[in-house]
C-alpha cells in the first residue's frame, strides 16, 4: 500500500526551463513533507520541506507547493540547471505524532536536464 | 567532515552468514534510523532509535538488530543472511524524531 506516490518515473526538461515534480499522498495524518535529491551511489540529500500549516515554501530556485485538500504536493525548480539531474524523492511524516515512525518515501522521479 | 558515514560501502557475502554495518554521525543528533532501499527502489524505514527507545517497523525480520553503543553510532547486525536481504541500506539521523533527516551514503549489500 503506497502512501506516497510519485507517478512519473522520469522527467526530461530543457536547461533554463521550469521543472515540476509531482507527489500525491493518501494518509491524511501526514503533516510534514520533504523533498530529497539523490545522485547515483550517494545517500539522499535534503532539499526543502513544508509543514501542513503552509501551502508554499521557497528556497532559492526551489519552491514546494502543498494542496492539502487534493493531498498533492509539487516541487518547482526554476531555472533548471544540469546539476539538477538526479532522482527526486518525495517524503512525508506525522510531525504531530512525534515523527518516530520515520519518513514514508515515494518511489522517486528521475529528472534529466537537457542542455 | 562527513556528517553521516557508513562502513562498509559495499558488502558481498554468502547466504547464512552474519554481518554488521556501522553508522556514525557527527551532527550531535539525538535520533538515528536505518532504511532499506530494495530492488524496486522504495526507501523504507526499518528502525528509529532515540534516547535508548527503539521503534521497529513490524515488517522487519528479527534477524535484523540495531545496536547503539552511544548517541553517535547505530550499527545494524544481520544474522543468517538471505538472498532477499540484498539491497542498499541507508543510515540517517535527525536532531529530534520530527525534524529533517540527514542520510549516509549507503551500504550496498549483495547476498550470494
Amino acid at each position: 500500500d503506497q502512501q506516497v506516490k510519485q507517478n512519473s518515473p522520469s522527467l526530461s526538461v530543457q536547461e533554463g526551463r521550469i521543472s515540476i515534480l509531482n507527489c500525491d499522498y493518501t494518509n491524511s495524518m501526514f503533516d510534514y513533507f520533504l523533498w530529497y535529491k539523490k545522485y547515483p551511489a550517494e545517500g539522499p540529500t535534503f532539499l526543502i520541506s513544508i509543514s501542513s500549516i503552509k501551502d508554499k515554501n521557497e528556497d532559492g530556485r526551489f519552491t514546494v507547493f502543498l494542496n492539502k485538500s487534493a493531498k498533492h504536493l509539487s516541487l518547482h525548480i526554476v531555472p533548471s540547471q544540469p546539476g539538477d539531474s538526479a532522482v527526486y524523492f518525495c517524503a512525508a511524516s506525522q510531525y504531530s505524532g512525534g515523527g518516530a515512525d520515520g519518513l514514508t518515501f515515494g518511489k522517486g522521479t528521475h529528472l534529466i536536464i537537457q542542455p | 567532515d562527513t556528517a553521516v558515514s557508513q562502513t562498509p560501502k559495499y558488502l558481498v557475502t554468502q547466504m547464512g552468514n552474519d554481518k554488521s554495518i556501522k553508522c556514525e554521525q557527527n551532527l550531535g543528533h539525538d535520533t538515528m534510523y536505518w532504511y532499506k532501499q530494495d530492488s524496486k527502489k522504495f526507501l523504507k524505514i526499518m528502525f528509529s532509535y532515540n534516547n535508548k527507545e527503539l521503534i521497529i517497523n513490524e515488517t522487519v525480520p528479527n534477524r535484523f538488530s540495531p545496536k547503539s553503543p552511544d548517541k553517535a553510532h547505530l550499527n545494524l547486525h544481520i544474522n543468517s543472511l538471505e538472498l532477499g536481504d540484498s539491497a542498499v541500506y541507508f543510515c540517517a539521523s535527525s536532531q529530534r524524531p520530527v525534524e529533517t533527516q540527514y542520510f549516509g551514503p549507503g551500504t550496498r549489500l549483495l547476498v550470494l
